[in-house]
């Protein structure tokens, strides 16, 4: 089974440039999630999807990111335009559709790591 | 957003024994998990226990929980050089909200 998949790998750019990033879920999962995770922290959620609706976007910085799951399968991340602190490694994962009961194991992605000089 | 806490890093030598602690300030949490990330990568679940549960063992792995104290807990038997990696411990609320720990980062000594 293929595991979750992200692009680029990594990306430096220039503070208020724009970037985005890319993510295709393992097949069959209704839920994906964007993490970012700053060096020496642990991941924090920015945004939650069930199939293409938002079902949590209260940590997302709205002013600068974005995200969309247009067809309820691969998702787009941007950052428009980006800071310094936006240095992190942005993980993307999935899941089987959340629910009250059960693990909702999380698959995660390689991640990107983004760089902002 | 809850509270997870962690130590930051633990070495042990090879062979030895590793205990990874964790609080955390939920008292509704639902499941609590370990995930494993190695450089360069993902984060890889290693053993979850449900909340009502107080001791879960996989193998080499086990994992401890102590509701009253919100307090959790992962030991390595005979830890190897390739257990080397930072641990995450995370808990999900009633919300199915995930909320990650700060890492602690294991060092296993040749």
């Amino acid at each position: 089974e293929a595991g979750v998949a992200q692009s680029p790998r990594y990306k430096i750019i220039e503070k208020r440039q724009s970037v985005a990033f890319w993510c295709n879920p393992i097949s069959g999962h209704a839920t994906l999630y964007w993490y970012q995770q700053i060096l020496g922290q642990g991941p924090k959620l920015l945004i939650q999807f069930q199939n293409n609706g938002v079902v949590d976007d209260s940590q997302l910085p709205k002013d600068r990111f974005s995200a969309e799951r247009l067809k309820g399968v691969d998702s787009t991340l941007k950052i428009q335009p980006a800071k310094l602190e936006d240095s992190a490694v942005y993980l993307c994962a999935s899941s089987l559709p959340t629910g009250s009961t059960g693990t909702n194991e999380q698959f995660f992605g390689p991640g990107t790591r983004l760089t902002v000089l | 957003g809850e509270d997870v806490e962690q130590s930051l890093f633990l070495s042990v030598r090879e062979g030895d024994s590793s205990v990874i602690n964790c609080t955390y300030t939920d008292s509704s949490s639902t499941y609590l998990y370990w995930y494993k990330q190695e450089p360069g990568a993902g984060l890889q679940l290693l053993t979850y226990i449900f909340s009502n549960m107080d001791m879960k063992q996989d193998q080499r792995l086990t994992v401890l929980l102590n509701k009253k104290d919100k307090h959790l807990s992962l030991r390595i038997a005979d830890t190897q050089t390739g257990d080397s990696a930072i641990y995450f411990c995370a808990e999900k609320d009633t919300g199915n909200q995930f909320y990650f720990g700060t890492g602690t980062s294991l060092t296993v000594i040749p």
